[in-house]
């Protein structure tokens, strides 16, 4: 089964904002309201970002924000910091038999 | 605190079976589902499977039913998946996780690491 599609790579200097895109199909974000966004710091677990397309958990700095349009969705993260080097993954529940689906994940430089 | 702590990973040959563990606290157990997700070594994640709060229903990612069974014990507070007919592209970190609705993955264990070679 295919994924969702994400760039590669992006990169920022501090200060700065990045957005990172996730496209799909009307079968996942095109058709339901549960995307989310997890942030992967090299050698550890992921950590909930955003759910429900725009939603952070507690604790989330509101510099991360997430939206939809259609079938892509976006991350945006405004004001970079220097922690927030890492590899973040979107994902979509999905109506086929794999329920959810990942992006390949987006590797963030902070230059 | 939630926690959710993985433990049975190891290096196991092709064709062998190994059963992975995932303790949890800090939360009422079987409020929720349970689900594995498991990334190979510099890949993205995959879905694995998941588990109906008191076990009732399973769902597997395609490529693995058959071979990967995931169970609950809510007295013990314990998620397993137990592997079999194990393959090298099985090689991955293999996380517990706790699931919202809407396919929501709001904790992560650690992970334990499973190596599938001869």
């Amino acid at each position: 089964q295919s994924g969702l599609t994400q760039p590669a790579s992006v990169s920022g200097s501090p200060g700065q904002s990045i957005t990172i895109s996730c496209t799909g199909s009307s079968s996942d974000i095109g058709g339901y309201k549960y995307v989310c966004w997890y942030q992967q710091h090299p050698g550890k677990a992921p950590k909930l970002l955003i759910y429900e397309v725009s939603n952070r958990p507690s604790g989330v700095p509101n510099r991360f924000s997430g939206s939809k349009s259609g079938n892509t969705a976006s991350l945006t993260i405004s004001g970079l910091q220097a922690e927030d080097e890492a590899h973040y993954y979107c994902s979509s529940y999905t109506n086929t038999f794999t329920l959810v689906v990942f992006g390949a994940g987006t590797k963030l430089t902070v230059l | 605190e939630v926690q959710l702590v993985e433990s049975g990973g190891g290096l196991v040959q092709p064709g062998g079976s190994l059963r992975l563990s995932c303790a949890a606290s800090g939360f009422t157990f079987n409020n929720y589902y349970m689900t594995w997700v498991r990334q190979a070594p510099g890949k993205g994640l995959e879905w694995v499977a998941n588990i109906h709060q008191d076990g009732s229903e399973k769902y597997y990612v395609d490529s693995l039913r058959g071979r990967f069974t995931i169970s609950r014990d809510n007295a013990k507070n314990s998620l397993y998946l137990q592997m079999s007919s194990l393959r090298a592209e099985d090689t991955a970190v293999y996380y517990c996780v706790r699931e919202l609705p809407g396919r929501i993955f709001d904790y992560w264990g650690q992970g334990t690491l499973v190596t599938v070679s001869s």
